[in-house]
């Protein structure tokens, strides 16, 4: 089993762009979560999905958008790149929520927003 | 609120000393709790969590944590610290019933030699 996967790994952006990040994950878990990280702040939730063909927003949804057509996949849109979003973005999902249900982490895509 | 605190953002031990990562947490009820390391440039992987079976939890690689209702705490310890240790560790916490997992800011760990 590949886990979490994430696509891509690393992406340079110039304000005002757009893309696409990927995360597929072959667990069959139901939930998956978007997070950003940044220093000192930990993760922060941006987007999450409690199955397929639904989404929610989380702490810090503005300026994201996310798709979940598929229960194995989840993405995490960027309409219009700004500085103030570069960072780690990770996805995770897991079986169910809480409940000690653990999440498992992709590997992170690192996003420069110049 | 629900909100956890990790009360130390650095951490330095010799090799071959104990660790101790403090953690502590707001909650109703009965939470769900985690610890995660980060190792530089991976992705976060879990050390262990806490199911209620036990509140000494052991995890991967020598780590335990001790859940303590009566101080709301979660502290991740390991006797004897080792080089491939240095990371960053987060204390996660999920109320029960909700789809919430709450990050800590992280401890970064570091081991001298």
């Amino acid at each position: 089993n590949a886990g979490v996967t994430q696509t891509p790994k690393f992406r340079v952006l110039k304000t005002g762009q757009s893309m696409t990040l990927l995360c597929a994950q072959d667990m069959n878990h139901e939930y998956m979560y978007w997070y950003r990280q940044d220093p000192g702040m930990g993760l922060r939730l941006i987007h999450y999905s409690v199955g397929e063909g639904t989404t929610a927003k989380g702490e810090v949804p503005d300026g994201y958008n996310v798709s979940r057509l598929k229960k194995q996949n989840f993405l995490l849109g960027l309409e219009s790149a700004a500085p103030s979003q570069t960072s780690v973005y990770f996805c995770a999902s897991s079986y169910r929520a809480g409940a000690y249900n653990e999440q498992f982490f992709g590997p992170g895509t690192r996003l420069t927003v110049l | 609120a629900q909100s956890v605190t990790q009360l130390d953002s650095h951490v330095s031990v010799s090799e071959g000393t104990p660790v101790l990562l403090r953690c502590n947490y707001s909650s109703s009820y009965s939470p769900s709790l985690f610890w995660y390391v980060q190792h530089p440039n991976k992705g976060l992987q879990l050390l262990l969590k806490y199911t209620s079976a036990a509140t000494l939890v052991k995890g991967i690689n020598g780590f335990e944590a001790e859940f303590k209702k009566s101080e709301t705490s979660f502290h991740l310890t390991k006797p004897s610290a080792h080089m491939s240790d240095a990371a960053e560790y987060f204390c996660v916490v999920s109320p029960s019933g909700t789809y919430k997992y709450i990050f800590g800011t992280g401890t970064r760990l570091k081991v001298l030699a």
